[in-house]
């Protein structure tokens, strides 16, 4: 059973240009909350997708949008990069309620320079 | 608004301690706890997970217990290894949509 899956791993990019990042749910679970972790911080909760739509969203701005398939995987997506978006991004899976585990995938590491 | 602070930041002990992670929390309306764990530059692993109606979750060596009521949580590590040393995390979700709300971790250095 694979577990939750994150690509690419690392990922470099400039001011202003534009990244999507891939996540794919562990078997079984239909809901992907993206969070973003920067250094010697505690993760921050970007949005949430069930159903393939945004069902809750934290304090980000429009420049961070998402989607999801209908096979339960999504994307983020951050335009108009800024130097502040260097961080750790976390996709983290679960199945229906909100009394199940949340699975995190590796992450993927963005710089942007 | 929801905030988790967790004590200490760092940690520093010598192999075979037993040792206790704090975590605190401001709004009590909480769903579930879980720690994880995360490794430099890694994702998340999941340790335990308590539901708000419980006082306490084992495994293995680790001990996590619930204090709803005060806001608070901790987490003892029996006989603690070398390869316990990584960063632990507490998050709170409070609402139906299981949203996390994370401290900002105690990072642990166990040595031989």
């Amino acid at each position: 059973d694979a577990g939750v899956t994150q690509s690419p791993t690392h990922l470099i990019k400039t001011r202003g240009q534009q990244v999507t990042l891939r996540c794919s749910p562990k078997s079984g679970h239909d809901t992907v909350s993206w969070y973003q972790q920067a250094l010697g911080q505690g993760p921050q909760f970007i949005f949430q997708y069930y159903e393939e739509e945004e069902r809750q969203r934290g304090n980000f701005p429009d420049r961070f949008s998402g989607h999801q398939f209908p096979n339960y995987s999504s994307e983020l997506n951050v335009n108009a990069l800024l130097l502040g978006d260097s961080a750790l991004y976390l996709c983290a899976t679960n199945g229906r309620g909100s009394r199940s585990t949340q699975y995190f995938g590796p992450g993927t590491r963005l710089t942007v320079l | 608004k929801q905030e988790v602070t967790q004590i200490p930041a760092a940690l520093s002990v010598p192999e075979g301690e037993n040792l206790v992670l704090n975590c605190s929390f401001t709004d009590s309306a909480i769903y579930n706890l879980q720690w994880f764990r995360q490794d430099p530059g890694k994702g998340l692993t999941s340790l335990l997970l308590i539901q708000s109606s419980q006082r306490e979750q084992t495994s293995g060596r680790l001990n996590a217990s619930l204090d709803k009521s005060s806001g608070r949580s901790t987490l003892y590590i029996a006989a603690s290894q070398p390869g316990d040393s990584a960063t632990y995390l507490c998050a709170v979700v409070n609402s139906g949509y299981s949203t996390l709300t994370f401290g900002k971790g105690t990072m642990l250095l166990v040595s031989p």
